[in-house]
Parts: structure tokens; C-alpha cells; sequence
């Protein structure tokens, strides 16, 4: 089963600021996905990459994934209270239907 | 209709009640998931229905028992839990095996369930 490394797990930061999250693997990834959880809510999916060097934008959110795609990142630009929340990279098994997630990072976002 | 909905929201059970949770979709979907979620965790995969056959069963503890009635409803039976088993149990659905690849899972909110 393949691991997926997400750092950091914990991020607190003031309204305004940029922020990036990893997730990591020692296999390549046949495809890596993100999702945000809120409070009291199961997760959401946010994009899908596929192809390695891929670049994806969603608002103030910037989602790359490593050209040997071995790695991914989202980068959140001018953070906003509203992104808090427990943010999750994911690798889908197209065999069984299993997601299997990173530890997930959590971030807050001051006002 | 493009959601999964959990019923109830939250529960409080006695570790000697038999309760059940409930899940519904009506996106088509013919693969369904339950997993567990404790918190600042991940999502742990329990069990995975294709067609409304169980697929997989992570090596769950028999007190968890899932039953697939038909292709939209999805149901998790409850009994003799332990104080341990509280934690957030979500709902997912794809539209099969393959397609999570490209489409991962819609979930639900979650069934917030406390074991006292």
C-alpha cells in the first residue's frame, strides 16, 4: 500500500498570507487528488491531476503535481478565514475503488 | 441530485444498543463506501460495495455490519460498540471501482456517533 506524506500537519496563519501544503510519495502516483474537509463535514473534493508537470488553478488555489509524479503541492494565496479546514491529498485505486489519504494538514486562518 | 445524505447527524448510543446509520445517493452511483474518521485524522477505509456486493472489509470488528438493500441505500448496523468506536462515520460514493481514479468520491456530511 502505497504512503502518502503530507506536511505540514498543522498550519496557523493571519488573513493575508500564502501558504503551501505537500504530499508525498517513494511510488508514483497514477493519479492524486485534494480534498477539503470543514468542521462537521465529510470531504470535498477540490481537483484531480493526472499528468506530471500539471499545473491547476481553482480561485486563489494552485494545485501542482511533480513531473515524475512522485509529489504534489497546493498553494493558497492571500489565505481567507473561510479556507480553514483539514486538507487532504489522496490516491484513488482504480482496481479496488479505495482512496487512500495523507495524514491531512490542518489549517487555520486568523482574521 | 448530486448528493450523499446521512441520517442522523449525530447519535449517542449505549455500548449495549443496537442502532444503524443510514446512507442515500441517487446520482446512479454503483460503488459505496463506509469509512471512519477520529479527529485531526484521516478517513479510514471500512468497507466497499460494488453493485450492492460487499467487495471489501478492512478486517472490521463484526460489531460493525453493512448491508446494501439496493444500488441507492447503503446502511452500517450497529451493536455491543466500545467507547473507542466514537468517532465521525462517512458515507462516499463513486460511479464504480474505476472511476475514483479520475472522480474520487462524493461523500456525506458524516454521522457524528458517541458510544457511552
Amino acid at each position: 500500500t502505497q504512503l502518502l506524506e503530507q506536511s505540514p500537519q498543522f498550519l496557523s496563519i493571519q488573513e493575508g498570507e500564502n501558504l503551501t501544503v505537500y504530499c508525498n510519495s517513494s511510488s508514483v502516483f497514477s493519479s492524486l487528488q485534494w480534498y477539503r474537509q470543514e468542521p462537521g463535514e465529510g470531504p470535498v473534493l477540490l481537483v484531480t491531476v493526472v499528468t506530471g508537470g500539471e499545473v491547476k488553478k481553482l480561485k486563489r488555489l494552485t494545485f501542482q503535481f511533480g513531473d515524475a509524479r512522485k509529489d504534489s503541492s497546493l498553494h493558497i494565496t492571500a489565505a481567507q478565514p473561510g479556507d480553514t479546514g483539514l486538507y487532504l491529498c489522496a490516491e484513488g485505486s482504480s482496481n479496488t475503488g479505495k482512496l487512500i489519504f495523507g495524514q491531512g494538514t490542518t489549517l487555520q486562518v486568523k482574521p | 441530485d448530486t448528493e450523499v445524505t446521512q441520517t442522523p447527524k449525530h447519535l449517542v448510543m449505549g455500548m449495549t444498543n443496537k442502532k444503524s446509520l443510514k446512507c442515500e445517493q441517487h446520482m446512479g452511483h454503483r460503488a459505496m463506501y463506509w469509512y471512519k474518521q477520529k479527529a485531526k485524522k484521516p478517513p479510514e477505509l471500512m468497507f466497499v460495495y460494488s453493485y450492492e456486493k460487499l467487495s471489501i472489509n478492512e478486517s472490521v470488528p463484526s460489531r460493525f455490519s453493512p448491508e446494501c438493500p439496493n444500488s441507492s441505500l447503503l446502511n452500517l448496523h450497529l451493536h455491543a460498540l466500545q467507547p473507542e468506536d466514537s468517532a465521525l462515520y462517512l458515507c462516499a460514493s463513486s460511479q464504480e471501482y474505476g472511476t475514483v481514479v479520475n472522480y474520487g468520491y462524493t461523500f456525506g456530511s458524516g454521522t457524528r456517533l458517541t458510544v457511552v
